[in-house]
């Protein structure tokens, strides 16, 4: 069964450095996301996007973040300068389409900043 | 703003024994609900989900859910509880429309006692 998958599944690095993150969806979606969970908090919505633009973003996502889709497989969450409070669960998600569409979700990539 | 609430972060059942797991949404407008679940190191895994229709929906692994809209609920089931349930339970919904913004509960871990 096709899944999305994501790497690093760990990465630490020192605050204020930049970290990309990875993503392979599935591959007929054709909607792609990004969530977040801070260690004891709910997951967060961080920003989806739609033929090559960003369909919708959250509070969260700053001009610190930005994601791209540098090819016709990959997904990339780029944190320019990482902080602290950046420690998270980073997902990744795919869809085909909205509407009550099921979003499936990558393993994570847990990101520690130091 | 949409909000998710999960009662009850830990639940501990034995074998055999009703899982009940109780998600509400905050909207007058009916979202879309899902329940995902996660075991450990593993992406969310969808279980079920209701976007229009007869208002017991069954997913997999003998779970099902019923969305209740007078209770602003989507509550989670299982009549007999196995030792692989164990893991963590996630309500999502998302709003009607074509929106595609997860609005997550905080999740519940659910232990499954021999």
């Amino acid at each position: 069964e096709p899944e999305v998958t994501q790497t690093p599944s760990h990465q630490v690095t020192q605050m204020g450095q930049e970290v990309i993150l990875r993503c392979v969806p599935i591959s007929n979606h054709l909607y792609f996301y990004w969530y977040r969970q801070i260690l004891g908090q709910k997951v967060e919505f961080l920003v989806s996007f739609y033929n090559n633009e960003i369909s919708e973003k959250s509070e969260i996502f700053d001009d610190q973040f930005s994601v791209e889709r540098p090819d016709g497989s990959n997904f990339t969450l780029k944190i320019r300068s990482t902080k602290l409070e950046d420690s998270a669960m980073y997902f990744c998600a795919s869809s085909t389409g909205l509407g009550g569409e099921t979003q499936y979700f990558g393993p994570g990539t847990r990101l520690l900043v130091l | 703003a949409q909000s998710v609430t999960q009662l009850g972060s830990h639940v501990s059942v034995s074998e055999g024994a009703l899982v009940l797991l109780r998600c509400n949404y905050s909207s007058s407008v009916p979202p879309y609900l899902f329940w995902y679940v996660q075991y450990p190191n593993q992406g969310l895994q969808l279980l079920l989900k209701y976007t229009t229709g007869a208002t017991l929906v069954k997913g997999i692994n003998g779970f099902e859910a019923e969305f209740k809209k007078s209770e602003t609920s989507f509550h989670l089931t299982k009549p007999s509880a196995h030792m692989s349930d164990a893991a963590e339970y996630f309500c999502a919904v998302s709003d009607r429309g074509n929106f595609n913004k997860f609005y997550f509960g905080s999740g519940t871990k659910l232990n499954v006692k021999p």
